[in-house]
């Protein structure tokens, strides 16, 4: 089956820190794609990448980063410098037949000053 | 470029009455898709149309509920005869595509009375 695991439910780190949140999936596709989407207080799901499983080079934008593992079966999202701004709830996503979005529960990151 | 509209953004309803949600997917988008989010269960899909096709409502409670895409229009996602169990966060999202990054909406948070 279809499925995103999103260990850590609450992370709290202070200003400046850097920060990784871990999205482990398990798919009986070949080939997928995988998803960070980011909702901040205000509740809007805002879309952060979209990384195909041939491509397992690392992503990097700006201060984030992600870091795909196909060997793990993990996405992990990194980052840098964290600023208050970043405090939202970040989910990682996976399709199940293609199209619906089977989200992980999130983990919902607080950056304090 | 305006982004996936919904509307309305908050909605009251006491038992037994109808919500209609509306969604506008992005200019060029075809494809829309409806997703839940209650409290303790987080994201969920519940169906996903293409202009005046019903694609896959595997998502969608089988009474009470019901969407439409038609030809000319936003979608609609009906709820009759709500319950408290319904209140919750919906949330469309539009893609050009079937296969394409889904770009969500700022949501509808009902709240049932």
């Amino acid at each position: 089956a279809q499925k995103v695991t999103q260990a850590q439910t609450e992370i709290s780190v202070v200003e400046k820190e850097d920060v990784t949140l871990d999205c482990v999936y398990e798919t009986r596709d070949t080939t997928y794609y995988l998803f960070w989407y980011k909702q901040p207080p205000s509740g809007e799901l805002v879309f952060l990448i979209r990384r195909n499983s041939f491509d397992e080079q690392n992503e990097i934008s700006g201060r984030y980063s992600w870091n795909f593992q196909k060997s793990t079966s993990s996405f992990n999202f990194t980052i840098t410098a964290s600023q208050v701004v970043d405090s939202a709830v970040y989910f990682c996503a996976l399709p199940a037949t293609g199209y619906a979005l089977n989200f992980g529960k999130g983990t919902s990151l607080l950056v304090t000053p | 470029n305006a982004g996936v509209m919904q509307n309305p953004r908050h909605l009251v309803r006491r038992r037994g009455q109808e919500a209609r949600l509306r969604c506008s997917p992005m200019k060029g988008h075809s494809h829309v898709y409806w997703y839940r989010q209650l409290p303790e269960e987080g994201l969920k899909f519940m169906v996903y149309l293409q202009k005046e096709n019903i694609i896959d409502e595997s998502g969608m409670p089988k009474e009470r509920f019901s969407a439409e895409f038609p030809k000319e229009g936003p979608s609609i996602l009906r709820i009759q005869q709500v319950v408290r169990g319904d209140s919750a966060a919906y949330f469309c999202a539009s893609s050009p595509k079937g296969l394409e990054t889904q770009y969500f909406g700022p949501g509808t948070r009902l709240l049932v009375l």
